[in-house]
């Protein structure tokens, strides 16, 4: 049981814009940024968000990322095949001393 | 560029110690800008953050590992490392170390974004 929610799956076709979610709480999201990560089949996770909507040099405009509340969102437009992938939120958690905290993932399917 | 690599055995017994190792080159593992983290991942699950340690030796551990855990750095080789105790099978992932760069503050803590990673090496709990 992961601390951060997404959900387990989504898809799109080429071209279309997908969202994926990410729920936490006041310990979490509430109160520290949202980092977002893609990871291909086989390979380690890539950092593809930061500080909640920052993009890293040399990712496609096409991923962004907004945070409110509790929640954090990360939006991939005009998808491609090669944005199968999962994908996962992060964030610090000031619980229990502080400790980081991922979400369960989200397996994107491009259809 | 910087670059992580773990090493270690892929192959540990129950109940024994997993010990890896983490060498970062293309950059100082003393500089004061970074954690270096230990993060794992069973196969077909997601990601479980085990600990940091920052070039002081501070060290931060998850709560739900930490009664076993024990990361070590060695700024001299650039490199840190990872013992974990008692493992069992529940233990069985690939293991990545990765580069945790500081930018907010909360509660006492500083946190970022990782960065960079290494390939990840897969340990596997087994008699």
């Amino acid at each position: 049981q992961s601390v951060l929610t997404q959900p387990p799956s989504a898809s799109g076709t080429p071209g279309q814009r997908v969202t994926i979610s990410c729920s936490g709480s006041s310990s979490n999201i509430g109160s520290n940024t949202v980092n977002w990560y893609q990871q291909l089949p086989g390979t380690a996770p890539k950092l593809l968000i930061y500080s909640n909507n920052q993009r890293p040099s040399g990712v496609p405009d096409r991923f962004s990322g907004s945070k409110s509340g509790t929640s954090a969102s990360l939006a991939i437009s005009g998808l491609q095949s090669e944005d199968e992938a999962d994908y996962y939120c992060a964030a610090w958690d000031d619980s229990l001393n502080g400790l980081k905290v991922f979400g369960g993932g989200t397996k994107l399917t491009v259809l | 560029q910087v670059q992580l690599q773990e090493s270690g055995p892929g192959l540990v017994k129950p109940s024994q110690t997993l010990s890896l190792t983490c060498t970062v080159s293309g950059g100082s593992i003393s500089s004061g800008s970074y954690y270096w983290s230990w993060i794992r991942q069973p196969a077909g699950k997601g990601l479980e953050w085990i600990g940091r340690i920052y070039t002081s030796g501070s060290t931060n551990y998850n709560p739900s590992l930490k009664s076993r855990v024990t990361i070590s750095v060695d700024t001299s080789k650039n490199q840190f490392s990872l013992k974990l105790s008692s493992v069992t099978a529940a233990d069985t992932a690939v293991y990545y170390c990765a580069r945790e760069v500081l930018g907010y503050c909360s509660g006492g803590s500083c946190y970022g974004p990782f960065d960079y990673w290494g390939q990840g090496t897969l340990v596997t709990v087994s008699s």
